[in-house]
């Protein structure tokens, strides 16, 4: 059974510009979390999405937002990308609820 | 809401030998769950054990268990016959939330 993959692998952007993160979760899972983990920070929760409506989303500000696809795929988008945005972000999925989270390898997202 | 604690930010332990990892929680809720989940250099998160604050017995998934001691609040990990590729962070996690604790550092060495 495949398990949650994520793209792209690495994301170079510069500041001011938008980046965009997506992330296939298990198949039959209904639930796709994101997360931030900033170096020397450890990992901060940012959003969860389940049955298509977010449902939960951390101490972010608007500019990080994102969205789940009937397909239960999931983007998450940041736009006017600050150099402090730059992180491993982590995508898990679960069946729902407070179910285990099996998670992605990440991407890993550098603002220039 | 609920306040994950890790207090030990790395951990040592020799090759085959058995370590604990240190996790306290605080919730006002009388139902929670706690996870533990590993992450090696690479970066993924791998889920390594669950506890549930009804679960009658301490969870047990092969070489890891958990010491679960309600009235002190504590969920800690233990790994027995350490293997090199133990080495990683742990971190222990509620339910609530998603709260993470900071993680711990663990290194075997051979």
């Amino acid at each position: 059974e495949a398990g949650v993959t994520q793209s792209p692998t690495h994301l170079i952007k510069t500041r001011g510009q938008q980046a965009t993160l997506r992330c296939s979760p298990i198949s039959g899972h209904t639930s796709v979390y994101w997360y931030q983990q900033a170096l020397g920070l450890g990992l901060q929760f940012l959003l969860w999405y389940d049955e298509g409506e977010e449902r939960n989303r951390g101490n972010f500000p608007p500019r990080f937002s994102g969205r789940q696809f009937p397909n239960y795929s999931s983007e998450l988008n940041v736009n006017a990308l600050e150099l402090e945005d730059s992180a491993l972000y982590l995508c898990a999925s679960s069946l729902g609820g407070v179910d285990t989270q099996y998670f992605g390898p990440g991407t890993r997202l550098t603002v220039l | 809401a609920q306040k994950i604690t890790q207090t030990q930010p790395g951990m040592f332990v020799q090759e085959k030998e058995a370590v604990t990892l240190d996790c306290t929680y605080d919730t006002s809720d009388p139902s929670y769950g706690l996870f533990w989940y590993k992450q090696p250099s690479s970066g993924e998160m791998i889920f390594l054990i669950y506890q549930g604050s009804y679960d009658q017995q301490n969870a047990t998934e092969g070489r890891y268990s958990l010491n679960f001691q309600k009235a002190r609040k504590s969920a800690n990990l233990v790994i027995s016959a350490s293997q090199l590729g133990d080495s990683a962070m742990y971190f222990c996690v509620g339910n609530y939330k998603l709260t993470f604790g900071k993680g711990t550092l663990l290194t075997v060495n051979p």
